[in-house]
């Protein structure tokens, strides 16, 4: 149980685009879900934390009109990287909770890469 | 003070040894934790849960928490090349607005 499906698994695009990735929980109703940036050889980096219904809220430094957040059900959360730039490429994780107590179950991650 | 804090290592066992994975964290109301294995390259992946004191055994894998003490430790029994990986401790508490908070990881190399 507790599955978490994200896509695309990679992706590789102009400057200037756009790009949305999707994340999803197939076997249960998440309340809350997180996205989370990587860069190599360092720790996770929460972006924003996502509640069903409500607006995302954006840790500090993350620009919230750069990384659209929507969260419009309780199994689909989406991140729209807004006119990319080859300085957002990175390794965009999800994940997803059922209830606050509860461990995050992760996707298995975006590769982005803007040229 | 981090709020999670993890021996950045590496550390390093080898193949058939213990491996002992330590974890401090610093908010006092914490009430759920977590351990993660993160393959280079690849998104974290749930070993552990563990929500009151002592300890708690999943096939090779054991959880051992110390609410007092504010540590949560990982023991990997029998350890193989394949848990080669970096662990990751997550602590959540009523305090902090829903999130988890992380350690920075601790990297394992099991040698053969």
């Amino acid at each position: 149980g507790a599955v978490v499906s994200q896509h695309p698994s990679w992706v590789i695009c102009k400057s200037g685009t756009s790009v949305k990735i999707e994340c999803r929980s197939l076997d249960f109703q998440a309340t809350t879900m997180f996205w989370y940036r990587q860069f190599p050889k360092q720790s996770l980096m929460l972006m924003a934390t996502s509640n069903e219904g409500s607006k995302a809220t954006y840790e500090q430094g993350v620009e919230k009109d750069k990384f659209l957040i929507n969260h419009a059900s309780l199994t689909l959360s989406t991140l729209t990287v807004t006119s990319a730039h080859p300085e957002d490429s990175s390794f965009y994780i999800c994940s997803a909770r059922e209830h606050s107590n509860q461990p995050q179950h992760f996707g298995d991650g975006t590769r982005l890469s803007i040229l | 003070q981090k709020e999670v804090e993890q021996n950045s290592g590496p550390l390093s066992v080898p193949e058939g040894a213990i491996a002992s994975l330590n974890c401090t964290y610093s908010d006092r109301v914490s009430q759920s934790f977590f351990w993660y294995r993160q393959y280079s390259g690849k998104s974290p992946e749930l070993i552990m849960s563990i929500y009151s004191n002592g300890d708690k055994e999943d096939g090779r894998f054991t959880a051992q928490l110390n609410k007092a003490s504010q540590y949560v430790s990982l023991l990997i029994r029998d350890s193989q090349p394949s848990d080669s990986a970096t662990y990751l401790c997550a602590v959540n508490a009523p305090t902090n607005a829903g999130k988890s908070t992380f350690g920075d990881g601790t990297t394992l190399t099991v040698k053969p």
